[in-house]
């Protein structure tokens, strides 16, 4: 098991520039999440899905898009990238949402650098 | 405000020593706590995972309190390795149907030889 991946591991962007961030899980869960972290603050909820073909936004959606077409794949855009979008991106994934035997699954995270 | 505080900030102990880490939360109303481990450069593991009405679990060295009534949990770990260093995040989640993790910025732990 690969457990989760997220793709790519760093990236740089200008100003205005747009990308996609690829996560996938094989464990078969049904639940996945999109994480922002940044100095000096906790892990924040960017967008979830709790199933094939949902999302929801989370706390700081603003700026991002996701899509959940295939079970194992979540997928975060920037449309248009801003300097305040330069992160540490991690993805997680869960069996189900927030109940206490539902442990959330981390990648590695995606580095991103806007200039 | 739902909110979760961590402290010490930053911690610096010697190979073999034991040390405590705290965490404060007001989040309401309650469902769990966990603690995560962070290597630098990685994504969160979890180590533990507690319910209101668990007040200590155990992994390995680590062992976790929590303490509903007072809302403060705290993560000791026991005859520190170097493999230790890592930040220590507490992440608290609010009953189902108000689905949200709030994160702690995390204590970031060094053991030094």
């Amino acid at each position: 098991n690969a457990g989760v991946t997220q793709t790519p591991k760093f990236r740089v962007l200008k100003t205005g520039q747009s990308m996609t961030l690829l996560c996938a899980q094989d464990m078969n869960h049904e639940y996945m999440y999109w994480y922002r972290q940044d100095p000096g603050m906790g892990l924040r909820l960017i967008h979830y899905s709790v199933g094939e073909g949902t999302t929801a936004k989370g706390e700081v959606p603003d700026g991002y898009n996701v899509s959940r077409l295939k079970k194992q794949n979540f997928l975060l855009g920037l449309e248009s990238a801003a300097p305040s979008q330069t992160s540490v991106y991690f993805c997680a994934s869960s069996y189900r949402g927030q109940g206490p035997y539902n442990e959330q699954f981390f990648g590695p995270g995606t580095r991103l650098t806007v200039l | 405000k739902n909110q979760v505080e961590q402290s010490p900030q930053s911690l610096i102990i010697l190979e073999g020593k034991n040390c405590t880490l705290q965490c404060n939360y007001t989040v309401s109303p309650f469902s769990n706590l966990r603690w995560y481990k962070q290597d630098t450069g990685r994504g969160p593991v979890s180590l533990t995972i507690m319910t209101f009405s668990e007040n200590t679990k155990s992994n390995g060295r680590y062992t976790a309190t929590l303490d509903a009534d007072t809302k403060q949990s705290s993560l000791h770990i026991t005859a520190s390795q170097l493999s230790d260093s890592a930040s220590y995040i507490c992440v608290v989640s609010g009953a189902s149907g108000t689905y949200k993790y709030i994160f702690g910025t995390g204590t970031r732990l060094k053991v030094l030889a």
